[in-house]
């Protein structure tokens, strides 16, 4: 199985700041067939279901703000708030699905400063 | 509009058995790989389980295998999970998922199993 490990595990930003979440993967998620990192980022906020904000390691989803970003290749990936508001409190994973069982890192938990 | 609603969640004891539903409607199911995901309280996200689109494709996480049974119904635009032998790790809100090949890009509302004496 891949294992997907998140650093840190929190983060306290000030509002306006900028926020980096860190995943890395066991192994290479870069498809050779495909050139496409197969690594998803989810915001997850308490008693709501999880919402895709960035998918294939860097293309946005439709409607999320452009403040979020995805980047990295093969087996280190970055999740950065640019400037982190108020709304972006929440656990924040990344999850691979290069291959079954499907996993998510740990998740890293966002609060304001 | 799209939705997942989630139904079948409750309490039950240990080594008893659940049926979670997942009604989907605003998109083709048909088309949709399906998915079922976790989150114990105080735990992260944990995938369980998906399907693919004829169902000719089952994958599970190994903490289930032997116990959880995941199906889905074209003709009713449904998802199921059944949930035999449950243990209290199996304390969890489950979510429904769908999207292309292993992704999941809707997500419906979660239901509350509890497994407790």
């Amino acid at each position: 199985d891949i294992v997907m490990t998140q650093s840190p595990d929190s983060l306290a930003v000030s509002l306006g700041e900028r926020a980096t979440i860190n995943c890395k993967s066991s192994q290479s998620l870069l498809s050779s067939s495909t050139n496409k990192n197969y690594l998803d980022w989810y915001q997850h906020k308490s008693g709501q279901p999880p919402k895709v904000l960035i998918s294939w390691a860097s293309t946005r989803q439709s409607g999320v703000p452009d403040r979020f970003s995805g980047s990295g290749s093969g087996t280190d990936f970055t999740l950065t708030i640019s400037s982190l508001q108020a709304e972006d409190v929440a656990v924040y994973y990344c999850q691979q699905y290069f291959s079954a069982p499907l996993t998510f890192g740990g998740g890293t938990k966002v609060e304001i400063k | 509009e799209v939705q997942l609603v989630v139904s079948g969640g409750g309490l039950v004891q240990p080594g008893g058995s659940l049926r979670l539903s997942c009604a989907a409607s605003g998109f083709t199911f048909s088309t949709y790989w399906m998915t079922w995901v976790r989150q114990a309280p105080g735990k992260g996200l944990e995938w369980v389980a998906n399907i693919r689109q004829d169902g000719g494709e089952i994958n599970y996480v190994d903490s289930v295998k032997g116990r959880f049974s995941i199906s889905r119904d074209n003709a009713k635009n449904s998802l199921y999970l059944q949930m035999n032998g449950l243990k209290a790790e199996d304390t969890a809100f489950y979510y429904c998922g769908g999207g292309g090949g292993y992704r999941s890009d809707l997500w419906g509302q979660g239901t509350l199993v509890t497994v407790s004496s």
